[in-house]
């Protein structure tokens, strides 16, 4: 596609849910970024992708956050047993991994937790 | 780690009028980027600059433009002309130069431009 897609654009679940967060990058981008936008927020990074490699998970707060990306392009976040605190704006973000660096963003999905 | 302070939570401006929205940041590193993200309502997140830190030459995209000040740590954006459309939330991101690298994203600065 041209830009990052993200699916779904709004998720509503229930306090104690699993929920998987989708994102598609930019055709031939090797590195995908995972951030979290809480409101009134700047975006906080929790993971990186290099092709299907997850290099850096530094960010992910817990251990109910996993991400994957198996074949180096689509990639997954799950958040298992979700909680109130879970809302925000999850963002996905791709870049070629040239020279320039820049990272280009998806819409994101809005996360609530009831 | 690196830290980015914006700390101007809202600003206005009358539509044809210049604005500069101020970002300081704390590193240790010599080579790194610094970035200004624009936010529309539309929640979007559009790459409206970008300075290398070995530069001195400040960056400039059209109305857009830089004062990067590299001993003060300082990256502030000048939005001249100023348009409806420009209105959204400014974030200011630090990125170090490695391999890969993560964004330091700032709280953000709201803009209003008003008629």
């Amino acid at each position: 596609g041209a830009g990052v897609s993200q699916s779904p654009r709004y998720k509503v679940t229930k306090r104690g849910q699993d929920v998987a967060l989708r994102c598609d990058p930019i055709s031939g981008h090797v590195s995908l970024y995972w951030y979290r936008q809480a409101l009134g927020q700047g975006p906080e990074f929790l993971t990186y992708f290099n092709y299907e490699a997850q290099q850096d998970k530094s960010g992910l707060p817990n251990d109910r956050f996993s991400a994957e990306r198996p074949e180096g392009s689509i990639s997954t976040l799950t958040i298992q047993r979700t909680e109130q605190r879970d809302s925000a704006m999850y963002r996905c973000a791709s870049s070629s991994g040239g020279v320039l660096l820049e990272q280009f963003f998806g819409p994101g999905t809005r996360l609530t937790v009831l | 780690a690196q830290t980015v302070t914006q700390s101007q939570p809202e600003m206005s401006v009358q539509e044809a009028e210049t604005v500069t929205l101020s970002c300081t940041y704390d590193t240790s590193e010599n080579n790194y980027y610094l970035f200004w993200y624009k936010q529309p309502p539309s929640r979007q997140m559009i790459l409206v600059i970008r300075q290398e830190a070995y530069k001195q030459q400040n960056a400039t995209e059209n109305r857009f433009s830089v004062n990067f000040q590299k001993a003060a740590k300082s990256f502030s954006l000048k939005i001249s002309d100023s348009q409806l459309g420009d209105t959204a939330m400014y974030f200011c991101a630090f990125m170090k130069h490695e391999g890969y690298s993560t964004l330091t994203f700032g709280k953000g600065t709201m803009l209003l431009v008003s008629p």
